[in-house]
């Protein structure tokens, strides 16, 4: 079954200390992952994809396939990082109509 | 662009009322969605469309129906509402039924509550 874990409901760090925001996933074939973000007061988006192996805001993912894990990490992490973040999967051939979120990890940074 | 637009954006209803929450797009996308979005258990597909006349069912599709007839709306209906429909709605869309083609453009969601 296609499933993605997002163990931390909750991560506190300090502006300016690196921050890691776990995914692991669960899928036998070839997994899309994607982090989306939703900051106070403004809609859900996109952040980062995997295939695109970019930088957003300072934030990088990488997919390991042995772990099957998906972090999001940041090494200097700032007060508007602030928000709520969710992980996702594609497992069906790239199709949205697959695409499974996590539960969801809510980053606070503390001045 | 308004993007997607969602109304209302609050609703209380009494269980077995009905009620149909809207969704519109103005970015020609070909793909929509319903997620609901229950505290802890993050987003759950309810039912998506690809296109206009065509629509299938997600991950938690029982007690909604949808119909897609305009490339631009996607309205969600409750036909008898119940207690566990009680949750944020989310419609979504992208240009493409591919995910790595486009990201999902959501709208501001609308908090709904069942009596």
């Amino acid at each position: 079954a296609q499933r993605v874990t997002q163990p931390e409901k909750l991560l506190s760090v300090f502006k300016g200390a690196p921050v890691e925001l776990k995914c692991n996933y669960s899928y036998s074939g070839s997994p899309e992952l994607f982090w989306y973000v939703q900051y106070s007061r403004q809609r859900l988006q996109l952040l980062l994809r995997h295939i695109s192996r970019e930088s957003i805001k300072g934030f990088t993912a990488d997919l390991n396939k042995g772990e099957t894990s998906f972090h999001l990490k940041k090494p200097f992490a700032q007060e508007e990082d602030s928000a709520m973040y969710y992980c996702a999967l594609s497992g069906s051939w790239g199709s949205q109509g697959n695409l499974i979120f996590g539960k969801g990890t809510k980053l606070s940074v503390k001045p | 662009n308004a993007g997607v637009t969602q109304t209302p954006k609050f609703q209380v209803l009494k269980t077995g009322q009905s009620m149909t929450l809207q969704c519109a797009q103005d970015m020609n996308h070909e793909y929509m969605s319903w997620y609901r979005q229950d505290p802890g258990m993050g987003l759950r597909l309810i039912h998506y469309s690809v296109g206009a006349g065509i629509t299938d069912q997600g991950e938690v599709p029982n007690g909604y129906n949808v119909s897609r007839s305009t490339t631009e709306d996607f309205p969600l209906r409750l036909l008898s509402a119940a207690p566990s429909q009680t949750s944020v709605y989310f419609c979504a869309s992208s240009y493409s039924y591919r995910s790595y083609n486009s990201p999902l453009h959501f709208g501001n969601g609308t908090r709904l509550t069942v009596t």
